[in-house]
């Protein structure tokens, strides 16, 4: 049973430039959420992704943007990189459906460390 | 928003000690989560808390969630090297139909051989 996936492991950009990261859910699971962790942070929620579309949103800028594909798999992008943006970005996936609520937990995957130079 | 607070924030145990780490939540608990982290990995879930005075254990390692639930505590019995890493509480503060877990800033544990 295959968990969830991401690439790359590890990608280094310059300030201004745009990154595309992927995410492949754990198999069975429909739902893809975000979340961005600083160093010495817990990791905070950026948006959620649920039947291709945005159900749900952290306070993050509109920068941070994503899309989930008809396989349940989706990409982050981020534009216009800051400094501040350097972290590691970690997928989890779980079941969408409300009625499952409280019987699953969020699955996650072992992230993607992004340094903006 | 809810806030997590966790405690404390490293610890340094020699192995075959015992230890506990604490989450405290700003306001009632739907859902308390607990993962461990490996430094700079994914997260590796451990148990999940739904009801008030809820105990769950899994080997060593036990989580309780009080009454009010709005503190949980995860205990680790006979701690070994394997039990260093990240310790992190989530919470769900069921606002919306999304799974959103908020979470603490997380205990870093070093177990001495």
């Amino acid at each position: 049973d295959a968990g969830v996936t991401q690439s790359p492991t590890h990608l280094i950009k310059t300030r201004g430039q745009q990154v595309t990261l992927r995410c492949s859910p754990k198999s069975g699971h429909d739902t893809v959420s975000w979340y961005q962790q600083a160093l010495g942070q817990g990791p905070q929620f950026i948006f959620q992704y649920y039947e291709e579309e945005e159900r749900q949103r952290g306070n993050f800028p509109d920068r941070f943007s994503g899309h989930q594909f008809p396989n349940y798999s989706s990409e982050l992008n981020v534009n216009a990189l800051l400094l501040g943006d350097s972290a590691l970005y970690l997928c989890a996936s779980d079941w969408g459906s409300g009625a499952l609520r409280g019987q699953e937990t969020q699955y996650f995957g072992p992230g993607t460390r992004l340094l903006v130079l | 928003s809810q806030e997590l607070e966790q405690s404390p924030q490293s610890l340094i145990v020699q192995e075959g000690k015992n230890l506990t780490i604490n989450c405290t939540s700003s306001k009632t608990l739907y859902g308390l989560y607990w993962y461990k982290q490996k430094y700079g990995e994914g997260l590796i879930f451990l148990m999940m808390l739904q009801k008030g005075g809820e105990e769950k254990s899994h080997e060593k390692i036990t989580a309780k969630l009080d009454e009010k639930k709005q503190q949980s505590s995860l205990h680790i019995t006979a701690s070994q090297p394997s039990h260093a890493g990240i310790y992190l509480c989530g919470a769900d503060p069921l606002s919306g139909s999304a799974r959103q877990l908020t979470f603490g800033s997380g205990t870093q544990l070093t177990v001495l051989p």
